[in-house]
């Protein structure tokens, strides 16, 4: 079993939409998540990280539940610009972080 | 400021050459990490840097694959022998201090392509 498990995607919403990303880990030792972004042909960029007690970015939600180890990403009244893949990310508490495959979002006019 | 630097942008070389990628970390980062990503693949770690020690590499997926960092700063990789497999983006990201505290920057990464 994957590690950090996401939707592939491609999530195909309009200009404007709600749209939300579950992700999922295994390693229920994790301490703390993250959204990098990472546009076609480009770096990740971080987009905010996961507290346990939710945190709001804008239009943009992240939550946490330990329970069933999943984080979840909400964007509101998505934009064009909103198009890219979008990866979680798990901090174990060794040195590394362990990255999803990244959920593909495409926001249409 | 500067962010992550990686140098070549694309490197095309043919099976069985040795290849070395360059990053120049944020000045002032004391860890570094190497990753490289696949087409259509997630982020692969390879190896973490905190200062000049490797306290993780359990990521390196052969024998063929080392990395160094001196000065607290650049760091190569090196490939030896290249495979057609080893293709890939090779990302390098830095960081301040502690892994999943401090933010990572990611390098625009070196596009390798073995022939």
């Amino acid at each position: 079993r994957k590690e950090v498990e996401q939707d592939p995607g491609p999530f195909n919403v309009p200009e404007g939409a709600t749209v939300a990303f579950n992700c999922t880990y295994s390693n229920s030792a994790s301490q703390s998540f993250f959204w990098y972004r990472q546009d076609c042909r480009k770096e990740p960029k971080l987009l905010m990280s996961v507290y346990s007690s939710g945190n709001e970015d804008g239009r943009f939600t992240a939550q946490l539940n330990r329970a069933s180890q999943y984080i979840s990403l909400l964007i509101r009244d998505s934009k064009l610009s909103d198009s890219a893949t979008y990866l979680c990310v798990a901090h174990s508490g060794y040195s590394t972080l362990t990255f999803g495959k990244g959920t593909m979002l495409l926001v249409s006019p | 400021g500067a962010g992550v630097s990686q140098s070549p942008s694309n490197k095309v070389t043919e099976k069985g050459k040795d290849v070395e990628l360059r990053c120049d970390p944020i000045s002032g980062h004391t860890a570094l990490y190497w990753y490289r990503q696949s087409l259509g693949q997630g982020l692969e770690f390879l190896i973490y840097f905190q200062g000049n020690s490797a306290p993780d590499k359990s990521g390196l997926p052969s024998d063929r694959f080392s990395a160094e960092r001196t000065g607290g700063s650049v760091s190569t990789l090196t490939i030896q022998r290249t495979q057609q497999e080893d293709s890939a983006v090779y990302l390098c990201a830095s960081s301040l201090g502690r892994v999943g505290t401090d933010t990572q920057y990611f390098g625009p990464g070196t596009r390798l392509t073995v022939l």
